[in-house]
């Protein structure tokens, strides 16, 4: 069964820094999805950045970037120049690639709670 | 983008009556909508998978009487928490998949639930 673990339980950054979320997983499939959601104090579940694992180029969304290692199973978030909005819950997820019965679930994280001070 | 609505936001109910959240996709078309539950500073934990017109897949240890999914249409899946109980306040979140980006799951605002 597919896992998705995130040892960072809170992390914090100042105001226009840069910061890394981390995330590793464990999978036999060699197909699959990668996500991150921001979750802020309104609770609305937010889709940061998506990540097709048969891609070796990482996705990037303005100042949101990941670093995908396949090999390494690991899928680490970058916010650069970090704004106060930026606060908020972030959950790694993975999907599989494949279709149909419980490959549909998304595996989430336990979540990072980001602080950011001004 | 795609937008995913719930009704209500907030609901606080008495001890044994049911209870029903709706899940509204409104600009795209939803083959399949999840249903979560989340506690405080938890992360989400998947309830049910609904397929329009077929039966909610439900997870081990949820059970199916308590929680009644319908996903009668492309657009609408509803949650019914039946003779609910304190033990079921919590924060309920539906999300919804498109047919067009089926490997994305969007996701609705929420629905806090306070029994008691």
């Amino acid at each position: 069964a597919q896992t998705v673990t995130q040892s960072q339980p809170e992390m914090s950054v100042q105001e226009a820094e840069t910061v890394t979320l981390s995330c590793t997983y464990d999978t036999s499939e060699s197909d699959y999805y990668l996500f991150w959601y921001k979750q802020p104090p309104s609770r609305q579940m937010i889709l940061v950045i998506r990540q097709e694992a048969y891609k070796q180029q990482n996705a990037t969304e303005n100042r949101f970037s990941v670093n995908f290692q396949k090999a390494a199973k690991s899928f680490s978030l970058k916010i650069s120049d970090s704004q106060l909005g930026d606060a908020a819950m972030y959950f790694c997820a993975y999907r599989s690639a494949r279709y149909g019965g419980a490959t549909n679930k998304l595996i989430f994280g336990t979540g990072t709670l980001l602080a950011v001070q001004p | 983008g795609a937008v995913v609505s719930q009704h209500p936001s907030r609901v606080i109910c008495k001890s044994g009556t049911s209870v029903k959240i709706e899940c509204r996709s409104l600009d795209f078309q939803a083959t399949t909508m999840f249903w979560y539950r989340q506690f405080p500073k938890k992360s989400l934990m998947l309830m049910a998978t609904s397929n329009e017109g077929s039966k909610a897949t439900y997870e081990q240890g949820v059970e199916k009487d308590k929680f009644l999914i319908n996903h009668a249409s492309l657009t609408l899946s509803t949650l019914t928490v039946t003779s609910a109980h304190p033990e079921d306040s919590s924060f309920y979140i539906c999300s919804a998949r498109s047919i067009e980006s089926r490997e994305t799951q969007y996701f609705g605002p929420g629905t806090r639930l306070l029994v008691l």
